[in-house]
């Protein structure tokens, strides 16, 4: 079946730094999306992507996060000058057109320190 | 705006019971998808189900079951025969119509599922 791989499975930074969270969505889908999970709390959308383009966000996506489909396979989030609280877990997720399949990657557990 | 409520944070039962995890949810859409979600303890997010607003029939699936009923706005869970390995975090979550590019889910809190042998 196919997959969402995202990589790394965990990342620590030092806060301040910038960090890359890189995911694969599976090929043949066309919209694409970033959410976290703060430990022990509900999972929040961050983000969607379509058509090489931003199609929503949340309040929480701010200037300090990007997104950007670098090629035709990789989708990726930036977060800038990252802080104590960004620390959680990202997950990656894939969706396709008509039947409204959606996928999510296993997660990178992100620790700020 | 639109909200989902799992009420339930903790449920504790014993091997073999039947559980029903709850969900209520609101939306101005008269067109949305419901999902539910489970989080084993390593963290990723299994898919178990995803119901559109026009299909209001009851769905079993092994020892699952989904009751949706669209007058009291709730998408409910239930659990037959509970095992070990249904220990998790279950969520319920919503989005809306697809062809107004709205895909974002809203996810609930979470309910903890705790299966005792």
């Amino acid at each position: 079946e196919p997959e969402v791989t995202q990589t790394p499975s965990h990342q620590v930074t030092q806060m301040g730094q910038e960090v890359i969270l890189r995911c694969v969505p599976i090929s043949n889908h066309l919209y694409f999306y970033w959410y976290r999970q703060i430990l022990g709390q509900k999972v929040e959308f961050l983000v969607s992507f379509y058509n090489n383009e931003i199609s929503e966000k949340s309040e929480i996506f701010d200037d300090q996060f990007s997104v950007e489909r670098p090629d035709g396979s990789n989708f990726t989030l930036k977060i800038r000058s990252t802080k104590l609280e960004d620390s959680a877990m990202y997950f990656c997720a894939s969706s396709d057109g008509p039947t409204y399949g959606y996928t999510f990657g296993s997660g990178t557990r992100l620790t700020v320190v | 705006a639109q909200k989902v409520t799992q009420a339930q944070t903790e449920i504790s039962v014993v091997e073999k019971e039947d559980v029903t995890l709850d969900c209520v949810y609101e939306t101005r859409d008269t067109t949305y998808y419901l999902f539910w979600y489970k989080q084993p303890p390593s963290g990723e997010l299994v898919f178990l189900i995803r119901r559109n607003s026009f299909d209001e029939q009851n769905e079993i699936s092994g020892r699952y079951s989904w009751n949706f009923q669209k007058s009291t706005s709730s998408f409910n869970f239930t659990i037959t025969a509970s095992q070990v390995v249904d220990s998790a975090v279950y969520f319920c979550a919503l989005s809306g119509p697809v062809d107004t590019g709205r895909r974002a889910l809203t996810f609930g809190s979470g309910t903890r599922l705790q299966v005792q042998p």
